[in-house]
Formats: structure tokens, sequence, C-alpha cells
């Protein structure tokens, strides 16, 4: 049984970054691909990129090209997803994802708030 | 990019009725590579349906997905209590993938 476990709430000032993390077990970490999306208050839900952990190949959103960097660490099966120039749009619950195409396996989400 | 358009926004019905929700695309989605996702708010989405109508893993036989091309539907036979949430389509046939904005099944 697959199960993602991501990292806490955060509270960020606008223009700086915050780093979600994502932390898989069972299965084989390497063997999938994991994508990200986000949720804003109330909204609906955004895919913002993936990466594939046994390549290090991530591709994005062309929304969020130049400002979200998604990473993997195969040797403690966590992917990272770091949003930079944050602004209060980006106020949302950021989810990961297993993607085997569709996505049968999420992580819990982290409220990431900005605010001044 | 492909659009995914969901209709009705909000639909309101009674336990034991039947569900008929609407996933339209702005062009044809690659071998049926639609999936719809149950959402209950706090939650993550649970993915239901995947390749347009296999049922996920544990989910109960009253839903049932269909369609191909550009139109896509999620029946739900018989609603029971815990089926109110809000329901997503999402197609992973294209990058990006996208997801329609939702539909709200409430208690009438």
């Amino acid at each position: 049984q697959v199960q993602l476990v991501q990292s806490g709430a955060e509270v960020k000032k606008p223009g700086s970054s915050v780093k979600v993390s994502c932390k898989a077990s069972g299965g084989t970490f390497s063997s999938y691909t994991i994508s990200w999306v986000r949720q804003a208050p109330g909204q609906g839900l955004e895919w913002m990129g993936r990466i594939i952990p046994i390549l290090g190949i991530a591709n994005y959103a062309q929304k969020f090209q130049g400002r979200v960097t998604i990473t993997a660490d195969k040797s403690t099966s966590t992917a990272y997803m770091e949003l930079s120039s944050l602004r209060s749009e980006d106020t949302a619950v950021y989810y990961c994802a297993r993607d085997g195409r569709f996505y049968d396996y999420w992580g819990q989400g982290t409220l990431v708030t900005v605010s001044s | 990019e492909i659009v995914l358009t969901q209709s009705p926004a909000t639909l309101s019905l009674s336990p034991g009725e039947r569900a008929t929700l609407s996933c339209g695309a702005s062009q044809s989605v690659s071998s049926s590579y639609l999936a719809w996702y149950q959402q209950k708010p706090g939650l993550a989405p649970r993915l239901l349906i995947y390749d347009a109508s296999s049922r996920a893993t544990g989910i109960p036989d009253r839903f049932s997905g269909s369609g191909s091309g550009t139109d896509f539907t999620l029946t739900i036979s018989r609603l029971e209590p815990e089926d109110f949430a809000v329901y997503y389509c999402q197609q992973y046939g294209s990058s990006p993938h996208t997801f329609g904005q939702g539909t709200k099944l409430e208690i009438k």
C-alpha cells in the first residue's frame, strides 16, 4: 500500500519561497512519477508539474515555469516542490500524488499561506 | 491545453436518486485517458474512475463512468449519504494534465 506523507503547514511572506516535501512508503518510489497539484481556497484543482524520480526529469505547467522546481531524493523516497516569488494568490493547499497516468494515491495536503 | 468543462456546477438530489455528472473536453481526450475524483471537505481527492470507465480499487459499483472523445459522464446509480461531495474530472492524455472546475453534489 503506497502512502504519501507531506510536510506541515507553512506561513510565508510575499516574495519568499516555500519547499514542501512528500515522503513515499510502500511500492517502489523510483518506478513511478510524482505530480504536484494545488487547490486555492474554495477553488478547483490545478496541476503544477511532475517528476520521474528514476530519471530525475521534471516538467512543469507553463503557468509556473520559472517559479517552481520539483526534485526527488531516491535515497529517502522523498519528492519536493519549491515555489518561489510567492504572492497572496499562491495561498493554497498543495498536494503530491502518485501519477501512473491517473492519480491513485495522494498526500494529505500542505496548506501554504502567503501573507505579509 | 485541453479545457474540461463540467456540468452542472451544482446538483441537488436526494439519497436514493440517480446522479449524472458531465465533463466536456475542448479537444478529443487521447485514448479515453479521463479520470473522475471525489473530494470531501478537508480531504485529498479520491480516485473513483480511470480510463473513462474503469472503477478504481474499492469503489462501489454504483459508480460508473462512460464516454469517449470529448464527452464523458459519471453516473451514481443510487445516491448514498456519503456520496454528497465535489466531483472533478481530469484528463491525462496530454500535457498539461487538466482538471474540470468541479460539480458539487448536494443534498436536496
